[in-house]
């Protein structure tokens, strides 16, 4: 599975928009890019997954560069509640395991 | 629905014994990962099964760990014996054979190995 990158830590204000950044050059065409978060002391969380179109569901949206060396996840309204770590994965298909990196904090504060 | 559970939440445990993790998944998710977190370092993918069948087993540290699903059901992940690194929280998670994208993950097992 390719490799993604990711900023350590991010923060963002309560209500505002937090945009997390992912970078995955050397993705592969039939790898999809998925997002799952880690809310303290609690299991992974699935977010989000897309191949190359932009994706939204009812928690997030996905956001991935027409080249898809790159893609950003958006949670719209942030909440305090969303606090957490936020991981980036780049996988080939939907029984594959998830390959975990050390992904982004995200801080959400009043 | 009742989402995957893992038992027990914590054990703590000597070096040298050994302790059995349990993990029951989602009803009729064929697909049972077990990953961990040692202390400071990221999340690693330990196995994967279809139903019974180990389908991934590249990830097992050892033959230290031992970990079954006999019945295609619920999963048990034994280490013996225990080693101060084996410290960390393990998780387990499921997905369905068709059309799952999202793996269910429990709360995971703290394990302390004193």
């Amino acid at each position: 599975d390719a490799k993604t990158t990711q900023p350590p830590s991010m923060d963002c204000a309560e209500g505002r928009a937090a945009n997390l950044p992912c970078n995955h050059s050397t993705i592969s065409g039939n790898e999809y890019v998925y997002w799952y978060r880690q809310i303290h002391s609690q299991g992974p969380q699935y977010i989000i997954h897309g191949l190359k179109n932009n994706e939204t569901n009812e928690m997030a949206s996905l956001i991935i560069t027409e080249d898809r060396k790159s893609s950003t996840l958006i949670l719209p309204h942030a909440t305090l509640r969303d606090t957490a770590v936020y991981y980036c994965i780049v996988r080939r298909s939907s029984g594959d395991k998830l390959t975990f990196g050390t992904g982004t904090r995200l801080a959400v504060r009043p | 629905e009742a989402g995957v559970t893992q038992f027990p939440s914590h054990s703590v445990i000597e070096k040298g014994q050994t302790v059995t993790l349990r993990c029951d998944p989602i009803s009729g998710h064929d697909n049972l990962y077990w990953y961990r977190r040692v202390m400071g370092k990221e999340i690693k993918f330990l196995l994967h099964f279809v139903k019974e069948s180990k389908q991934d087993e590249s990830g097992m540290p050892n033959n230290r760990f031992l970990a079954e699903r006999t019945g295609g059901t619920y999963s048990t992940l034994k280490v013996q014996p225990a080693e101060l690194e084996d410290s960390g929280v393990y998780f387990c998670a499921s997905s369905p054979t068709d059309g799952g994208n999202e793996q269910f993950f429990g709360p995971g097992t703290r394990l302390t190995v004193l």
